[in-house]
């Protein structure tokens, strides 16, 4: 059974950092890229980041384009995002999820139930 | 990075069908077969309901059907169910690692 559990979130003021880590088990996670999808409190998904297989590709969504970094461990079957500067508008439900890709992004086929992060001061 | 456009809302009846469109640009929905859609129920995480733009995933009722024309993508549900009653997404591959979602629909079965 896959599984994805989130962890790092929390309060945290404007203007600090934070890193969301996901621990992925039930299938071979160095086979498939990984993604990070948030929602505001009310709102839409939003993807955040993207990462193939090899780490060989990266994408991020303007809005934390050059804040938020994202990584992946294939040996510890994990996979981070590491936000800087935050912000209010950073305020959400962050998901881990897995592609049905390992290179090209297809589909998010599984997702975890997410880890909130407020950011306040 | 222009979120896809979704009408806001919609309904049916019990045994209807609706139909939810998605419009992007060439340079997402136009310009690669990577649509896919998502139902999420409230406090829920989202599910997977159609992928490859009109490809189901094991355990999703044929009911649902997915589509492509130019630069907008559809899901059809039909015969539908008062389960159905839920926020549904769009999301397009659109280059460079790039991924947009839609603004989402709620579905209401009347």
């Amino acid at each position: 059974e896959v599984q994805l559990v989130e962890s790092g979130g929390g309060l945290v003021q404007p203007g600090r950092s934070l890193r969301l880590s996901c621990a992925a088990s039930g299938f071979t996670f160095d086979d498939y890229a990984m993604h990070w999808v948030r929602q505001a409190p009310g709102k839409g998904l939003e993807w955040v980041s993207g990462i193939s297989w090899n780490s060989g590709s990266i994408g991020y969504a303007d809005s934390v384009k050059g804040r938020f970094t994202i990584s992946r461990d294939n040996a510890k079957n994990s996979l981070y995002l590491q936000m800087n500067s935050l912000r209010a508008e950073d305020t959400a439900l962050y998901y881990c999820a897995k592609d049905l890709g390992s290179t090209t992004v297809r589909a998010i086929d599984y997702w975890g139930q997410g880890t909130l992060v407020t950011v306040s001061s | 990075q222009s979120a896809l456009t979704q009408p806001r809302s919609v309904s049916g009846s019990p045994g209807q069908s609706v139909t939810i469109s998605c419009t992007g640009t060439s340079s997402d929905v136009g310009g690669y077969n990577y649509v896919s859609w998502y139902q999420q129920h409230p406090g829920k995480a989202p599910k997977l309901m159609i992928y490859d733009v009109s490809k189901r995933p094991s355990g999703v009722p044929d009911r649902f059907s997915g589509s492509k024309s130019g630069n907008t993508a559809s899901l059809t549900i039909s015969g539908l169910q008062a389960e159905d009653e839920a926020d549904y997404y769009c999301c397009s591959y659109a280059g460079s690692y790039d991924v947009v979602f839609g603004g989402g629909t709620k579905l209401t079965v009347l």
